[in-house]
């Protein structure tokens, strides 16, 4: 079963404004890694969070991590059409990573 | 650095067979995990290898089976296909326990 859901499931914002996505999960996890996804293609690795940490950056991303709340969120900071693509975060477990439904990001030029 | 390399990309199969997928990890990492995609049910676990030992399997029918070599490429086996084991299959590896998943580019499979 999916570990959790990422809210909003579609966002459509225009080129330069920034995107934030929510996830949240259901079990205990060492950490949470947020994925992007082109068009049924693989997913790439954007970020790692470990539980003990509250909020990371990595360029223009930004995540944070609520264990108490059971959730995390990224936000995209200057949008770019090259930022249309479906994200996911995933919560893991000792290598048991459960992942989110996803959400579809569209920016438009 | 090579990545995570699945093979092959496409693969159409007939209900009934059996099909055995392939992922070769990130040199030097030990864990390979694999997941199944479809539009319906999203990103599923399946299982988890780590130095050739299943360490963790989600909630699939005994028709999903892996295995993991000595050099870390593992392989997926699905016996009696149906129509709704058609999607997306991933591979995922990773270095050690709660490191960073890299993921391969996936088999897709359809079921005629």
């Amino acid at each position: 079963s999916q570990q959790g859901e990422e809210d909003p499931q579609a966002l459509s914002i225009q080129e330069g404004e920034n995107a934030t996505m929510n996830c949240s999960y259901k079990t205990s996890i060492n950490n949470l890694q947020w994925y992007r996804q082109n068009s049924g293609r693989g997913l790439v690795h954007l970020i790692l969070i470990r539980s003990n940490e509250r909020e990371k950056h990595s360029g223009r991303l930004r995540v944070t991590l609520d264990t108490s709340k059971k959730s995390s969120s990224l936000l995209i900071t200057a949008s770019r059409a090259a930022d249309t693509a479906s994200y996911f975060c995933a919560g893991n477990n000792n290598n048991d990573m459960r992942f989110g439904a996803g959400t579809r990001l569209t920016v438009k030029p | 650095k090579a990545g995570v390399t699945q093979t092959p990309r496409y693969l159409i199969k007939t209900r009934g067979q059996q099909v055995t997928l392939s992922c070769s990890p990130i040199s030097g990492h030990r864990s390979v995990s694999w997941y199944q995609q479809t539009p319906g049910q999203g990103l599923q676990f399946l299982f988890e290898y780590f130095s050739e030992t299943q360490r963790n399997k989600g909630n699939f029918p005994g028709r999903f089976s892996g295995r993991q070599f000595s050099n870390s490429r593992s392989e997926m086996n699905v016996s009696t296909l149906e129509l709704g084991d058609s999607a997306l299959y991933l591979c995922a590896s990773s270095l050690g326990v709660n490191t960073e998943a890299f993921f391969g580019q996936g088999t897709r499979l359809t079921v005629v």
